[in-house]
Order: C-alpha cells, then sequence, then structure tokens
C-alpha cells in the first residue's frame, strides 16, 4: 500500500507554544487529507478534512484557529497547534485519500504539553 | 448522525482460540465498512474492507461479515495468536466511500496470552 509519514512522530512543548506537525504522503499525491486526534483509551474524533489549494474544513466543536491548517501541495498537509495547552496532549493522526475508497494513515504523532 | 459502537471493549483469550468482535453502527446507509488494526502508539493497518453490497471478506484467519439491515458487522479471528493482541476498530464513511471522512467504534482492545 501507499505511504504516508508524519513528522515529528513525538514533540514534548511548553505550555503557550505552538507546535506543528508534518503529514506527507510519500509516493502519491493528495488532494485531500484529514486529521484525527486520540485520546488515551478513546477512538479516533475526526478534526478536519483538508484540501489541497483551499480552506480546511472542520468538524463542529473543533476551534479552528487554534488547529491551523495548511494542505499548500498534493503531498503535504500541515496542522499547527497554536497556544497549546495540556488539554490539547494527545496522539494526532492524519490520512490521506489515494481514490474514494481509500485512505492511507500516517504513524501518528504524540504531543505532549508540559 | 452516525454512531458507531463496539463491543466487547477489551478481550483476553488464550493462544489458540477463535473469537468474535463486534461493531455495530446507527445510520444503515453505509457505504461500506472497514476493519483496522492499531498497535500501541501507532497508525492503523487496513484489516479489510466490505462494500455495502457484500455479506463477508477474507484475509487469512481473519473473516469480517457485515450485515446492513441490522447495522452489525462481525470480525472473526481464528486460531489466535499473541501477535494479534492489538486494538481493533471498525469505521464507516460519513458519506462515500473510505476515501471519505469515517467515524470510527471505540475500539476493542485484544490480548492473546501464549
Amino acid at each position: 500500500g501507499a505511504v504516508v509519514s508524519q513528522h515529528p512522530s513525538w514533540v514534548i512543548c511548553k505550555s503557550g507554544t505552538s507546535v506543528k506537525i508534518e503529514c506527507r504522503s510519500l509516493d502519491f499525491q493528495a488532494t485531500t487529507m484529514f486529521w484525527y486526534r486520540q485520546f488515551p483509551k478513546q477512538s479516533l474524533m475526526l478534526m478536519a478534512t483538508s484540501n489541497e489549494g483551499s480552506k480546511a474544513t472542520y468538524e463542529q466543536g473543533v476551534e479552528k484557529d487554534k488547529f491551523l491548517i495548511n494542505h499548500a501541495s498534493l503531498t503535504l498537509s500541515t496542522l499547527t497547534v497554536t497556544s497549546a495547552h495540556p488539554e490539547d496532549s494527545s496522539f494526532y493522526i492524519c490520512s490521506a485519500r489515494w481514490r474514494e475508497d481509500t485512505q492511507y494513515f500516517g504513524p501518528g504523532t504524540r504531543l505532549t504539553v508540559l | 448522525k452516525q454512531e458507531v459502537t463496539q463491543i466487547p471493549a477489551a478481550l483476553s483469550v488464550p493462544e489458540g482460540e477463535n473469537l468474535v468482535l463486534n461493531c455495530s453502527f446507527t445510520d444503515s446507509a453505509i457505504y461500506n465498512l472497514q476493519w483496522f488494526r492499531q498497535d500501541p502508539g501507532k497508525g492503523l493497518t487496513s484489516l479489510l474492507l466490505i462494500q455495502s453490497s457484500q455479506r463477508e471478506q477474507t484475509s487469512g484467519r481473519l473473516n469480517a461479515s457485515l450485515d446492513k439491515s441490522s447495522g452489525r458487522s462481525t470480525l472473526y479471528i481464528a486460531a489466535s495468536q499473541p501477535g494479534d493482541s492489538a486494538t481493533y476498530l471498525c469505521a464507516v464513511p460519513l458519506g462515500g466511500g473510505s476515501g471519505s471522512r469515517l467515524t470510527f467504534g471505540e475500539g476493542t482492545q485484544l490480548t492473546v496470552n501464549p
């Protein structure tokens, strides 16, 4: 299957700082990528749909000013957690759509906010 | 609103046992249903995808069934092995194929004891 990478795999930051997470489709172009977050012992919750060349579409309850998404190229989407707080600590997973019925998931990024 | 539920939340079995994981969804108008595996601190690995027109799909020791009318799917694992220990998630697309936004169940954490 196709490969999706995320960078960094884990990050620790101080409260109030901003953190950028990258999601890359390594061997295919993805006009659409998705960002999910996962709290311990819980399932994945969709945060937003990232569309290349246009604004992201956020799910209800997700603060768009706090979770900035940029999909500047067909192989890269970035999620920036602005002014991070401890409650933002979570596992963030991206996926990239390859075709209508297929999306590939990245390995995830563990964010810890102190 | 589509809701996906998985039972049991956790399951511990001795090696060699056959087991069944359950997934139910509230809106039966699904395009397909997908089963994933997630190892601790890792991303998702797709196991099986069942289209709405199909009743079951098989891959090795795994067999997934789908009953749209009752809103249920099961994942059957034959002759379980310690390497099968992981969290198993089912997911349905919110619209269109599996390249669309996905709604996940809470997952079943499986432990296979040697």
